[in-house]
């Protein structure tokens, strides 16, 4: 079993839904959490962090963290063309390396 | 501010051969970690330097060595190249342990053919 798991997708919504991207992870110790934006070649995109349990908003986007389920999501509103991208989970040990999850494409229509 | 930048962005070499990858980390970081993303998966991490010192290591073998520079800039070296070892190399840097987030360049394309 992988440390994280996240569904690679693809995923394709229409313009202006509402996306939902999971992640499970299989450690407790996890304390910082993060999700980074990738677009085709080029480097992974600091979008989101969270530092235990909890909710924090930036804008069109929500990250929630459920440490008892080990379960953390990203929600994008009104989703854009612009958001067409590979999103990517990622936590943090305490040696501070990131896990990363496999990265769900995501594929929003005008 | 200049982020993290990496050099070169492309690179092809024959199996067998040795490569020397660079980052130059965002200002005000000192810890640079490297990673591997193969086409399709999220990146895989490689090694970390701060101080000058590899602190924390992947799974990868000893083929892999870095190295961190007094100005915090830092080169990945890949000896006895295989055709697996094609991939994106990315370097991140970050304050300390991280617990601010890391920031990516874009990445070294290597190609062994």
């Amino acid at each position: 079993q992988k440390e994280v798991e996240q569904d690679p997708g693809p995923l394709s919504v229409p313009e202006g839904a509402i996306v939902s991207l999971n992640c499970t992870y299989s450690n407790s110790a996890f304390q910082y959490f993060m999700w980074y934006r990738q677009y085709s070649r080029k480097g992974p995109e600091l979008l989101m962090y969270t530092y235990s349990s909890g909710n924090k908003e930036d804008g069109r986007f929500t990250a929630q963290v459920d440490k008892s389920s080990k379960y953390i999501s990203l929600f994008i509103r009104d989703s854009q063309p612009s958001d067409s991208a590979t999103y990517l989970c990622a936590m943090k040990d305490q040696g501070g390396k990131l896990i990363f999850g496999q990265g769900t494409e995501l594929s929003v229509k005008p | 501010d200049a982020g993290v930048t990496q050099s070169p962005t492309h690179l092809i070499k024959t199996r067998g051969q040795q490569v020397t990858l660079r980052c130059s980390p965002k200002s005000g970081h000192d810890t640079v970690s490297w990673y591997q993303q193969a086409l399709g998966q999220g990146p895989q991490f490689i090694f970390q330097y701060y101080e000058e010192e590899e602190r924390q290591r992947g799974n990868f073998p000893d083929r892999f060595s870095g190295h961190q520079f007094p100005n915090y800039s830092s080169e990945l070296n890949v000896n006895a190249l295989l055709l697996g070892d094609s991939a994106l190399y990315l370097c991140a840097s970050s304050s300390g342990r991280g617990n601010y987030g890391y920031t990516f360049g874009s990445g070294t394309r290597l190609t062994v053919v």
